[in-house]
């Protein structure tokens, strides 16, 4: 089935740890996307990628790091510089022109404990 | 700098009653889409409207989109348990903007 794979679904970490959230898609996108979510809030974009080897900072990316070194692949690393990194990540792609569509994953529950 | 706006922030209704969110931009939009998110779940996509004016309907739902392109609305007619959720609008102009969305929740 074609879509975006997103894992792991839950993540616990402790403080001063880094840990990378997976995303992956076979839509063939060109356009993929990181945003963050709050309980009870709205999305709020971290990092965003238009091509491979290249991406642009989003609205929240400081303590935040991406790749993208494959089409398929964008991985989000939350570093330890993230102050208040709780919260539930989205990963989403788009195939990258402005009258777009954007797919999203099922979402990654980070938890800091 | 760009911001999407939506009203009101929560909504709770008795199940059979209307529901309208409201969606207003700092700036010109050159299109508006709708997303909906149950609750545990990843925003899905609803509907892309372009023209100004446009107005599209599915179903129960009806999307429109305002004269300047800067605001849009969708209404819910007849709400049921299934529409509970968080609506958002996301507008673009050199990018992508998510509104703040609306949490519904229906009561039976």
């Amino acid at each position: 089935d074609g879509g975006i794979t997103q894992s792991p679904k839950y993540l616990f970490r402790k403080e001063g740890q880094n840990v990378t959230l997976s995303c992956e898609q076979n839509l063939n996108h060109d356009a993929m996307y990181w945003y963050r979510q709050d309980p009870g809030q709205g999305l709020r974009l971290i990092y965003y990628s238009q091509i491979v080897n290249d991406f642009q900072k989003g609205d929240i990316a400081e303590g935040y790091s991406v790749s993208r070194e494959k089409k398929e692949s964008f991985p989000l690393t939350v570093t330890s510089a993230q102050k208040n990194p709780t919260a539930f990540y989205l990963c989403a792609s788009s195939k990258g022109d402005s009258l777009d569509t954007i797919y999203f994953g099922e979402g990654s529950w980070l938890t800091v404990v | 700098g760009q911001q999407v706006m939506q009203i009101p922030q929560y909504q709770h209704v008795q199940e059979g009653e209307d529901f309208t969110t409201y969606c207003n931009s700092s700036t010109t939009l050159s299109n508006i889409q709708w997303y909906k998110q149950r609750p545990g779940g990843h925003p899905v996509f609803l509907i892309q409207l372009v023209k100004s004016g446009e107005v599209k309907k599915q179903k129960r739902l009806t999307f429109q989109f305002g004269e300047a392109k800067k605001n849009s609305s969708l209404h819910i007619t007849a709400t049921q348990t299934t529409d509970v959720g968080t609506y958002f609008c996301a507008g673009h102009t050199d990018k992508l903007i998510f509104g703040t969305g609306t949490r519904l929740q229906v009561f039976p």
